[in-house]
């Protein structure tokens, strides 16, 4: 099985940061690789798709980039709205899985 | 709207049986693979299990593998999830989720969660 591994686990950052999240995979995954955010109460939400592709209707603020094993997921410019909790989680292979996530607090 | 509704979650005692039901409307449930993804209480995401589009294939994570059961009615648009000899570490909100397709610039098709219930809350305590 592949392990998805991200860092950091939380965050602090302040309101108009540029903040980076790093997930790698245990063996390549090209480019097999989707981002979510998750806010307390509340289910998931897909960001990007295939490791670079900004789901239709999130703001372009949110990117993310990687091929292979090592992936970088990047918010420009810190919203209020953002701080919450973001995972990778890849598709190349059963079972899919998830990193463990990264708590993005305000600091 | 897509609309995802899980039910049946609740109280079992270790070693009990549940089954979690999905409720899908507002997309031909038969053209998607369909997922549960679960969520201890103050825990991260854990992949659980998928069913293909027409029910043949199933995958599991390995720590249900033998355990539970996804399963799928395509004339109702429902999904299941059939959980036996169900232990502490079962406990977590259950999500049933839908397994849409992005395509990369590439052109390549990649299995995306693209619709999320909202859901259901397994409780497994003696």
């Amino acid at each position: 099985d592949i392990q998805m591994t991200q860092s950091p686990s939380s965050l602090s950052a302040s309101v108009g940061d540029r903040v980076t999240i790093t997930c790698r995979a245990s063996q390549s995954i090209s480019n097999y690789l989707n981002w979510y955010q998750q806010k307390p109460g509340k289910a998931p939400k897909v960001l990007i798709y295939a490791a670079s592709s900004l789901q239709s209707g999130v703001p372009s603020r949110f990117s993310g980039s990687g091929s292979g094993t090592d992936f970088t997921f990047t918010i420009s410019s810190l919203q209020p709205e953002d701080f919450a909790t973001y995972y990778c989680q890849q598709s190349s292979s059963h079972p899919y899985s998830f990193g463990q996530g990264t708590k993005l607090e305000i600091k | 709207e897509v609309q995802l509704v899980e039910s049946g979650g609740g109280l079992v005692q270790p070693g009990g049986s549940l089954r979690l039901s999905c409720a899908a409307s507002e997309f031909i449930f038969s053209h998607y693979a369909m997922h549960w993804v679960r969520q201890a209480p103050g825990k991260g995401l854990e992949y659980v299990s998928v069913i293909s589009s027409d029910g043949v294939t199933t995958y599991y994570a390995n720590s249900v593998q033998g355990r539970f059961t996804i399963s799928r009615d395509n004339s109702k648009s429902m999904l299941y999830l059939q959980m036996g000899s169900l232990r502490l570490e079962d406990m977590a909100v259950y999500y049933c989720v839908r397994g849409g397709a992005g395509i990369a610039a590439t052109g390549t098709r990649i299995a995306v969660f693209d619709f999320w219930g909202q859901g259901t809350l397994v409780t497994v305590s003696s």
